[in-house]
């Protein structure tokens, strides 16, 4: 069973804004990373670190964290941002071990 | 550009041995402070991270698949490889291979293979 948890599903209005939380005791310790997947296709890392993106990522994906929880924010969603969203970070074992969050579907109305 | 590639059989009989093998290009395997990953997805579900190796060879693994898990590496070809022995139907999955980094943000994948479906089944 995952150490992270995430809602199922959210939606959002084009345009709006929305945001995806990862719950775990190992983020009160140690960083989340994020990834979006598509239908068919690989994981893409959008977030990584305190707030990082990689090259290419749109500046509307924004990492953040308090506490037990990790979030993952989209300002002015587009429809190409509907996805599956991961996050991943370490266990909690305090080993170097990783383990990914639940998932979370986000569907663009 | 870095690109990863997994190859191996797409059908495995129960009780055998799974064996996947994920290419690098455009970049050696042993430059950088890098690792190499292996992740697998079930078809409708989440990822589940399965282990990673440095070039150096040390190894972690998932602990739920820790008995039947071995990573390898194969600088000189620039490959790594993924065995899990024992498989069952529940092993049938998309598997994924990823380069890793780990530095002051933790631990993150920056590129990944395009993924490979290994069916379990006789």
């Amino acid at each position: 069973s995952s150490e992270l948890t995430q809602d199922p599903a959210v939606s959002v209005a084009l345009g709006q804004t929305v945001r995806i939380t990862c719950q775990g005791d190992s983020l009160r310790s140690y960083y989340a990373s994020w990834y979006q997947q598509k239908p068919g296709q690989a994981p893409v890392l959008v977030i990584y670190g305190k707030n990082n993106r990689p090259s290419g990522i749109p500046d509307r994906f924004s990492g953040s964290s308090s506490g037990n929880t990790a979030s993952l924010t989209i300002t002015g969603a587009q429809a190409e941002d509907e996805a599956d969203y991961y996050c991943n970070s370490r266990d909690s074992s305090g080993n170097h071990l990783e383990v990914f969050g639940t998932g979370t579907k986000v569907t663009v109305l | 550009q870095v690109q990863l590639q997994e190859s191996g059989p797409g059908l495995v009989k129960p009780s055998q041995t799974l064996s996947l093998t994920c290419t690098v290009s455009g970049g050696s395997i042993s430059s950088g402070s890098y690792y190499w990953s292996w992740i697998r997805q079930p078809a409708g579900k989440g990822l589940e991270w399965i282990g990673r190796i440095y070039t150096s060879g040390s190894t972690n693994y998932n602990p739920s698949l820790k008995s039947r898990v071995t990573i390898s590496v194969d600088t000189s070809k620039n490959q790594f490889s993924l065995k899990l022995s024992s498989v069952t139907a529940a092993d049938t999955a998309v598997y994924y291979c990823a380069r890793g980094v780990y530095d002051s943000s933790g631990y993150y994948s920056d590129y990944w293979g395009q993924g490979t479906l290994v069916t379990v089944s006789s």
